[in-house]
């Protein structure tokens, strides 16, 4: 049963420091999503890669949010430094885009859970 | 710009009833797709249901079925014979066919009642 993997799947820090999360998206689908949830914005894009080349992260803030896919096996979200507001439920999702004109599913991994104090 | 508008932040239904969530959406493009997703207490997102806009007939997958009405960019969700396992937050999707970004309603909150 394929399924996309995210860890930590709980994280609670102090304001300042380094977090980094870690995304195992479905072998074999070639486009990776970075969505933040939170009560008062919803869910939110905040950056997107296909065949590990970013193609939109316009949704992240620039200054101290980075995304980077090393390997096709893996994607990260980097927070530094971090603060109180970027406690929130942070979600990858995966998906086989571009073929055939089919709806191009994304499947989402269980997310991580960030709570910056 | 693109948007994706759920008006019912919060809805309740009885068990064995039907419900319906609405979502507005707008766009000036004519190709896109339309999803439904569930998301449990458990946080997971789940894929309820999908509408290619250049099919008319309505998608239905078991118990869930849509109401899509191009004119009126409405896409709404219909679920019948509620259960327990149904209460959940409902999001409401949508990407045009030239991209693959997603753009996601605020979400309504149903709550099935034994």
């Amino acid at each position: 049963d394929a399924r996309v993997t995210q860890t930590p799947r709980h994280k609670v820090t102090e304001m300042g420091q380094e977090v980094t999360m870690r995304c195992q998206p479905i072998l074999g689908h070639n486009t990776v999503f970075w969505y933040r949830q939170t009560m008062m914005q919803g869910l939110e894009l905040l950056a997107y890669f296909r065949n590990r080349a970013p193609l939109d992260d316009s949704g992240m803030p620039k200054d101290r949010f980075s995304a980077e896919m090393p390997d096709a096996t893996l994607a990260t979200l980097k927070i530094q430094p971090s603060e109180p507001r970027d406690s929130a439920v942070y979600f990858c999702a995966s998906g086989s885009m571009g073929g055939g004109g089919s709806y191009n599913e994304q499947f989402f991994g269980p997310g991580t859970r960030l709570t910056v104090l | 710009a693109q948007t994706v508008t759920q008006s019912q932040p919060e809805m309740s239904v009885q068990e064995a009833e039907t419900v319906t969530l609405s979502c507005t959406y707008d766009t000036s493009e004519s190709n896109y797709y339309l999803f439904w997703y569930k998301q449990p207490p458990s946080r997971q997102m789940i894929l309820v249901i999908r509408q290619e806009a250049y099919k008319q007939q309505n998608a239905t997958e078991n118990r869930f079925s849509v109401n899509f009405q191009k004119a009126a960019k409405s896409f709404s969700l219909k679920i019948s014979d509620s259960q327990l396992g149904d209460t959940a937050m409902y999001f409401c999707a949508f990407r045009t066919s030239g991209t693959y970004k997603y753009i996601f309603g605020t979400g309504t909150r149903l709550k099935v009642l034994a």
